[in-house]
This record gives structure tokens, sequence and C-alpha cells, in this order.
């Protein structure tokens, strides 16, 4: 079996800051995938990248950038951390064919002060 | 565009009692699958269920669900709640794009009372 490592665990930034979290996955999936969890919104998409140097806008890819430099480890940037913003976001990833099951991280709790 | 519904935000249940949990969709796809996600606390989000073929039914770990194309559903159902199963529970749409591109449901909270 593999794991999803996400780092850091917590992140508390400041207003307007610029912030990354970053994804490991030793699967050696080809598709790997940020996703934002809101309380009543569900999970959605940010980005996604389905191979290495690949990079595909979600429905929220607005204030964020990503980063696929290997296959293995897939980053996001906040370009501007909002005031009072609370959220996790998980990482996933999965084999690139259809109906394949998605494996998600634990998640990265961000604070905005 | 695809989508997935999940009316109920918040379930709670007593022990013992059945367990449905709703999720219907839209999809340009024939061939799409649904799968159902659950997310207990502190945890990772992992797969619970994954459809089958139109109106066969899939089992895991004492849930169940059947694909309707007919009528665009893939409910989830348990006979009897434990307060295990007291969770976060994700409906997701996967259509066959030659890549995996997944549309969640809002979610429903599951919450099982002794």
């Amino acid at each position: 079996g593999g794991i999803i490592t996400q780092t850091p665990k917590f992140l508390i930034g400041q207003e307007g800051q610029k912030l990354t979290l970053k994804c490991q996955q030793n699967f050696n999936h080809d598709t790997m995938y940020w996703y934002r969890q809101d309380s009543g919104k569900g999970l959605r998409l940010i980005y996604y990248s389905i191979t290495e140097n690949d990079l595909q806008k979600g429905d929220l890819s607005e204030g964020y950038d990503a980063s696929r430099e290997k296959k293995s480890s897939f980053s996001l940037t906040v370009t501007s951390a909002q005031k009072n913003e609370m959220a996790v976001f998980l990482c996933a990833s999965s084999q690139t064919t259809s109906a394949e099951t998605l494996y998600f991280g634990s998640g990265t709790r961000l604070t905005v002060l | 565009g695809d989508s997935v519904t999940q009316k109920e935000g918040l379930v709670t249940l007593t022990e013992g009692l059945p367990v449905m949990l709703n999720c219907t969709y839209q999809t340009i796809y024939s061939n799409a699958f649904l799968f159902w996600y659950v997310h207990y606390l502190n945890e990772s989000p992992r797969l619970l269920l994954k459809s089958s073929t139109d109106n066969k039914r899939t089992e895991h770990q004492g849930f169940h669900a059947t694909l309707h194309k007919s009528s665009s559903s893939f409910h989830l159902q348990k006979s009897s709640a434990q307060l295990s199963d007291s969770a976060l529970y994700y409906c997701a749409l996967s259509g066959n794009t030659g890549y995996q591109n997944f549309y969640f449901g809002k979610g429903t909270s599951l919450t099982v009372i002794p």
C-alpha cells in the first residue's frame, strides 16, 4: 500500500501572505489533486495534474498556484491569504484511468489571522 | 455540466435505525461511475463504495448502494446504524473522460446517537 503525506498539518498565516502547502505520494499515481473542504460546501477542486509538469485548473483556482515538478509531489500556493480564512486543504491521487479510486492525505488546516 | 446533489446536509439517527443518505447526479457520460467516500474525524477521506453496472447493488462494511441510471441515483443505505458510523459522507461522480475528474456533492454529516 501507499501513503499520501501532506505538510504542514496546521498552517497559520497573516493576511496577504503567500503560503505553500506540500503533498507527496508513493503510490506512483499519475494524477494528483488539490481540494478545498469547507463545511456545507463539499470538496471543491482547486488544481489537478495528470502528469509531471502538467497543471489543470479546477473550479476554485483563482487565488492559488500549483506546481508538479516531480511525479510524486504536488504543491499548492495560496498567493495572498485572505483575512479570517479558515479551510482544510486535501491532496489526493489516483491512476489516470476511469473509475480508479481517489486516495487522500490527511489534510492541511489553514487559519489566516 | 456534471454535478452531484446530496440533499441532506445533517442527519442525526438513533443507533439501530436504518441509514439512507441520498445522492442524485447529472452527467453527460453514459459510463459514469459513482462513489461514496467517508471522512471520519481526524482521518483521511477514504473510499466506501464504488458503483457497478446499472441496477446492481454494491456492498462494503455493511453499507450498500445501487446505481439507478433511470433515476440518476446512488443512495447509500445500511440496515442498522452504529455509533461508529458517525462521519461525513460524500457522494462523487467520475465521468469516463480518459482521465480522472471527480465531482463531489456537498457532503452529508451523519451523527448516530445512543
